[in-house]
């Protein structure tokens, strides 16, 4: 089956620092990679979507400039928090999908960012 | 607008069956998705209903009126381990997924 690998699994930064969050297919192609953010006992939120090889599309209120989104390859996405700081601290989750082979959606592990 | 409903909690019995409501409201509909969510790690694919109808996977079955905008999902047998939360997500015209809060399921022994 699809395999997404998402890494770090858990990050501590200090404020005004930058984080990096990668997000892998492992044995499949991805055109499209989604990047959510779950706060506690909320729903997902959709931040981005991203297409291999053009930029991301941003949720309405999600700074761009903040959280960077690069999809430079069929398999790889990630996501740079810029100057994090600490309301940033969430559940940050990619999901994957193939084509348009549905249900094709698979989801990272989720990195837990705590910003302190 | 797009939105989604599902009870916020339920609580069931080790070994019995429940059943998660979801009612929902999306711009175009391209099938709908049952996750599994345990506490602070990601969801994980439960079913995928696009026809009307139940589709049944071992203790777990989903069914789906597209007239109605209504989906349950089913869990028979439940065991300790099933504790989660589920989330309803029908996926829209421009293949989105739309989240909802989910349903904490507790199960008691």
């Amino acid at each position: 089956g699809a395999v997404v690998s998402q890494h770090p699994s858990r990050v501590i930064c200090k404020s005004g620092t930058s984080v990096k969050i990668e997000c892998r297919s492992l044995d499949f192609q991805a055109t499209t990679m989604f990047w959510y953010r779950q706060f506690p006992k909320q729903s997902l939120m959709l931040m981005a979507t991203s297409n291999e090889g053009s930029k991301a599309t941003y949720e309405q209120g999600v700074e761009k400039d903040k959280f960077l989104i690069n999809h430079a390859s069929l398999t790889l996405s990630t996501l740079t928090v810029t100057s994090a700081h600490p309301e940033d601290s969430s559940f940050y989750i990619c999901s994957a999908i193939r084509d348009t082979d549905l249900p094709g959606y698979t989801f990272g592990s989720g990195t837990r960012l705590t910003v302190v | 607008g797009q939105n989604i409903d599902q009870p916020t909690e339920m609580t069931a019995t080790e070994g019995a069956i429940v059943q998660i409501n979801c009612t929902y409201q999306t711009s175009g509909f391209n099938g709908l998705f049952w996750y599994q969510q345990h506490a602070g790690e990601a969801p994980t694919f439960l079913s995928y209903n696009v026809l009307d109808g139940l589709e049944e996977k071992g203790r777990f079955s989903s069914f789906l009126s597209r007239s109605k905008g209504y989906s349950y999902l089913l869990l028979k047998e439940l065991q300790m381990k099933d504790s989660a939360s589920y989330l309803c997500a029908p996926m829209d015209s421009n293949y989105q997924l739309i989240w909802g809060a989910g349903t904490k399921l507790i199960i008691k022994p």
